[in-house]
């Protein structure tokens, strides 16, 4: 099946720092990947849209300066949270789109990246 | 009310008996139903999608939704210890594959 990879998988940073995380598909193409966050017993919510080569797409109450996302190859999104604080820490997990997927069963999650801002 | 519940747990069953996971929704415009597997510290794997009301089997998974009541269902037959985990639904409409999910049920199979 389709991979996607996240990298760093666990980081940990000082608070005021920011961190970039990537988010690959290893043997597909993707020009939608998806950001979302997801906090200990709660469930994943969609952070942003990341279409290739366009701005990416927030959902409401999500910052656009603060966390800032570039896709700018079909295989690539990078999310990078800046000036990160202690309640920035979560679970980030990407999820793309296969570009020549035929139905949503086409959409693959990556493993997860751990933020730990102290 | 949000827009998809789903009972957090957690759920603890003994290897071989039939798990129902459950999920309610509020939103009748939602067209596409799934469920995601999630192993601590991993990402959402997909177990199974459908878009129409009634059952859908494979193997020994079988989704099920009502789109009357606005509700869906797993059922998992002979469960094994390798099924423990978090199984979230998600349910989305559109092409853009925008999903809203529910909290995660944890599962617990004892052997």
């Amino acid at each position: 099946g389709a991979v996607v990879s996240q990298h760093p998988s666990r980081v940990i940073c000082k608070s005021g720092t920011s961190v970039k995380i990537e988010c690959r598909s290893l043997d597909f193409q993707a020009t939608t990947m998806f950001w979302y966050r997801q906090f200990p017993k709660q469930s994943l919510m969609l952070m942003a849209t990341s279409n290739e080569g366009s701005k990416a797409t927030y959902e409401q109450g999500v910052e656009k300066d603060k966390f800032l996302i570039n896709h700018a190859s079909l295989t690539l999104s990078t999310l990078t949270v800046t000036s990160a604080h202690p309640e920035d820490s979560s679970f980030y997990i990407c999820s793309a789109l296969d570009r020549f997927g035929q139905g949503i069963n086409e959409q693959f999650f990556g493993p997860g990246t751990r933020l730990t801002v102290l | 009310q949000k827009e998809v519940e789903q009972d957090p747990g957690p759920l603890s069953v003994p290897e071989g008996a039939i798990v129902s996971l459950n999920c309610t929704y509020s939103n009748s415009a939602f067209q596409y139903f799934m469920w995601y597997r999630q192993y601590s510290r991993k990402g959402p794997e997909l177990l199974m999608y459908t878009y129409s009301s009634g059952n859908k089997e494979d193997g020994r998974f079988t989704a099920q939704v009502d789109k009357s009541s606005k509700y869906i269902s797993l059922f998992i037959r002979d469960s094994q210890p390798s099924d423990s985990a978090t199984y979230l639904c998600a349910m989305g409409r559109g092409s853009q594959g925008n999903l809203i999910f529910g909290k995660g049920t944890k599962l617990s199979v004892k052997p």
